[in-house]
């Protein structure tokens, strides 16, 4: 079985300060996880994700995730805020060991970027 | 295409009607999906085709919901007598390879139906 938290519903953050948008998962095997962002009326935009190799991904549009294994995290972190990063964010996760080709979503973190 | 199209993007219906949404995929993508997106929620997994044959449809809530992609390109999802309940955002996403091994699913802007 596959499931994701994502445990605040909104994060606000002042424009330039940095920002982070918390996961978590839980999988039988290794996971693959995902971060997408969706803004007004548009589809799921993909941002980066972890497959295997350096905890550390980077990005489109300067956001970075790390996937920690112990702590079963995957959040997703950018240096310096901007007001147009305001949007939902979804962390998703596919259990590849189990077999899994369908990725389970969390319910999404609205962040809210202030000047 | 350059990326993943829907139409349309807003549909109203009365409750009892049908409705069909299409979804154009990226040109060569094996991998298809739907998902329902309900206000305030993640998108939750509707049915999952791989070229033409329709590999998992354990996530359409009822009867009600058939979907389809007769020569492994366009998809079209039907809702029959529309319900109320069945108002939602619907997502189509692609994907260029099969099974388990990673690639990146690619979403389409969605279509919104909403049921009087």
């Amino acid at each position: 079985a596959q499931s994701v938290a994502q445990p605040e519903d909104q994060v606000n953050v002042a424009e330039g300060n940095p920002l982070t948008v918390k996961c978590t998962y839980s999988v039988s095997g290794n996971p693959y996880l995902f971060w997408y962002v969706q803004y007004p009326n548009r589809g799921l935009q993909f941002l980066l994700k972890y497959i295997t190799g350096d905890n550390l991904v980077k990005g489109s549009y300067g956001f970075e995730a790390e996937f920690n294994k112990s702590q079963t995290s995957f959040h997703l972190k950018k240096p310096s805020a901007l007001v147009s990063d305001s949007a939902l964010y979804f962390c998703a996760v596919r259990d590849v060991a189990g077999g899994s080709y369908i990725p389970t979503f969390g319910r999404g973190t609205s962040l809210i970027v202030h000047p | 295409g350059a990326g993943v199209s829907q139409s349309p993007r807003y549909k109203v219906a009365k409750r009892g009607q049908d409705v069909a949404l299409r979804c154009d995929p990226i040109s060569g993508h094996v991998s298809l999906f739907w998902y329902q997106q309900a206000l305030g929620q993640g998108p939750e997994f509707l049915t999952y085709f791989q070229n033409e044959a329709q590999l998992d449809k354990s996530g359409l809530p009822s009867d009600r919901f058939f979907a389809e992609r007769p020569e492994g390109s366009v998809s079209t999802l039907k809702i029959q007598r529309t319900q109320q309940e069945d108002s939602a955002v619907y997502l189509c996403a692609s994907r260029r390879t099969s099974g388990v091994l990673e690639d990146t699913q690619y979403f389409g802007p969605g279509t919104r139906l909403t049921v009087l």
